[in-house]
């Protein structure tokens, strides 16, 4: 039910790319993105709502593919301070609820 | 504006204790959730609050665990008879209504000894 987060970590060189992909065994409504920081609270980057949808905040952006349920985040020419640990949370019905679910993480490491 | 707070930020326990966490969401926010989160884990989901009334209390892992939102804003996630295994960062959210952006706040770390 967890969905799959992958890779597990990744390091870059700063200015370099990464995607990092989630996949779900379940039909989703949303896919939300944050980042966490070591010892901080995951901050929200975006959530997207619809199949296909995709959407970009700065050098970060997203895209959501309904069918196969899956959601990648590409993040272009990275800065040091894209570094921490990036989850997905995929928004699943639970009988009359959503209920959000989140992946184990990607550990993003950026270096000078 | 203030975000997300909890209190305490730090909580040591013995096993068998009875523990109470406190979370104060940001004001206007209808939704508020409970997470708990261990190390090099995601957050685990544990209970949904619409308003004062638990909308989705599934994530609970037994009936040692227990939370309120009376008036529906601040929160208490109540811990009966700790166990080691409920040592972990206890994150509250809240949004302005479910399936919104989550505001976290800085968590609770509970330790149990």
């Amino acid at each position: 039910q967890q969905p799959v987060q992958s890779p597990q970590a990744v390091i870059l060189r700063e200015g370099e790319d990464a995607v990092i992909n989630c996949s779900s065994s379940k039909a989703l409504y949303s896919v939300h993105w944050y980042r966490q920081k070591h010892g901080e609270a995951p901050v929200f980057l975006m959530i997207l709502l619809k199949g296909g949808e995709q959407k970009g905040h700065d050098k970060i952006s997203a895209s959501f593919n309904e069918k196969k349920q899956q959601s990648s985040l590409y993040l272009t020419a990275s800065q040091l301070s894209y570094s921490g640990t990036y989850f997905c949370g995929t928004e699943v019905a639970m009988d009359s609820n959503y209920q959000l679910i989140w992946g184990a993480g990607t550990k993003l490491i950026i270096k000078p | 504006g203030a975000g997300v707070s909890q209190t305490p930020s730090n909580k040591v326990t013995e096993k068998g204790k009875y523990v109470e966490l406190r979370c104060d969401p940001i004001s206007g926010h209808t939704a508020l959730y409970w997470y708990r989160q261990s190390l090099g884990q995601g957050p685990e989901f544990l209970i949904y609050f619409q308003g004062t009334g638990a909308a989705d209390d599934s994530g609970l892992p037994n009936d040692r665990f227990f939370a309120v939102r009376p008036e529906g804003s601040v929160s208490t996630l109540k811990i009966q008879r700790t166990e080691r295994g409920d040592s972990a960062v206890y994150l509250c959210a809240s949004s302005f209504v479910q399936g919104h952006e989550q505001f976290f706040g800085p968590g609770t770390r509970l330790t149990v000894l």
